[in-house]
């Protein structure tokens, strides 16, 4: 099993619509959480954090749920520019190197 | 522009050829990285720096070394290139470590044929 795990999709939505992606993790002792988003054939770049509490970012919203050990990505009113993967990001507090990365979302939002 | 200068952009390597993917960055950030990324695997860490001097071993290391002379540079080299290592090579730096964002470069598009 994967330590960090994302339905791999894609997900097609027609534009305005509300989709929501989760990733669960393996690794209790996980302690940052990150969203980020790549276009086809670029770099990855950081979305957003994830807090304890939840947080909002105009159309976008992450939440943590530590018991159940998921993140969640919430996109509100889909734009066709939202059209990317969407990759969650785990950072353990044990191992030599820290930072683990799902394998990604694709979202394909349609006019 | 602050960022991360990968170089070069695409390449195709016969196989058992020598090959350093360059990676420079100018944010000051002590940490730097370097991801493998393939079709279905996702991002796989194969070498980082906590800061310069100083290099690990990360999930993929087989066939890469690296050095870290100085903050901004962090060279991947492979001695002698399979096409297992056909692949995305992402740099990537962060500041304080891992509980923050990383900034990644353009990435390097490598064939070994």
């Amino acid at each position: 099993r994967k330590e960090v795990e994302q339905d791999p999709g894609p997900f097609n939505v027609p534009e305005g619509a509300t989709v929501a992606f989760n990733c669960t993790y393996s690794n209790s002792a996980s302690q940052s959480f990150f969203w980020y988003r790549q276009d086809c054939r670029k770099e990855p770049k950081l979305l957003m954090s994830v807090y304890s509490s939840g947080n909002e970012d105009g159309r976008f919203t992450a939440q943590l749920n530590r018991a159940s050990q998921y993140i969640s990505l919430l996109i509100r009113d889909s734009k066709l520019s939202d059209s990317a993967t969407y990759l969650c990001v785990v950072n353990r507090n044990t191992g030599g190197f820290k930072t683990i990365f799902g394998a990604g979302t694709r979202l394909f939002v349609k006019a | 522009i602050a960022g991360i200068t990968q170089a070069p952009t695409s390449q195709i390597l016969a196989a058992g050829r020598r090959m350093t993917l360059r990676c420079t960055q100018d944010m000051r950030h002590n940490a730097m990285y370097w991801y493998r990324q393939d079709l279905g695997l996702g991002l796989r860490l194969i070498h980082y720096s906590n800061t310069a001097g100083t290099t690990g071993k990360g999930e993929v290391p087989d066939g890469y070394s690296v050095s870290r002379a100085n903050t901004d540079d962090f060279p991947l080299t492979l001695a002698s290139a399979v096409p297992s290592q056909t692949s995305v090579y992402f740099c990537a730096s962060s500041d304080t470590g891992d509980s923050d964002g990383y900034t990644f470069g353009s990435g390097t598009r490598l064939t070994v044929v």
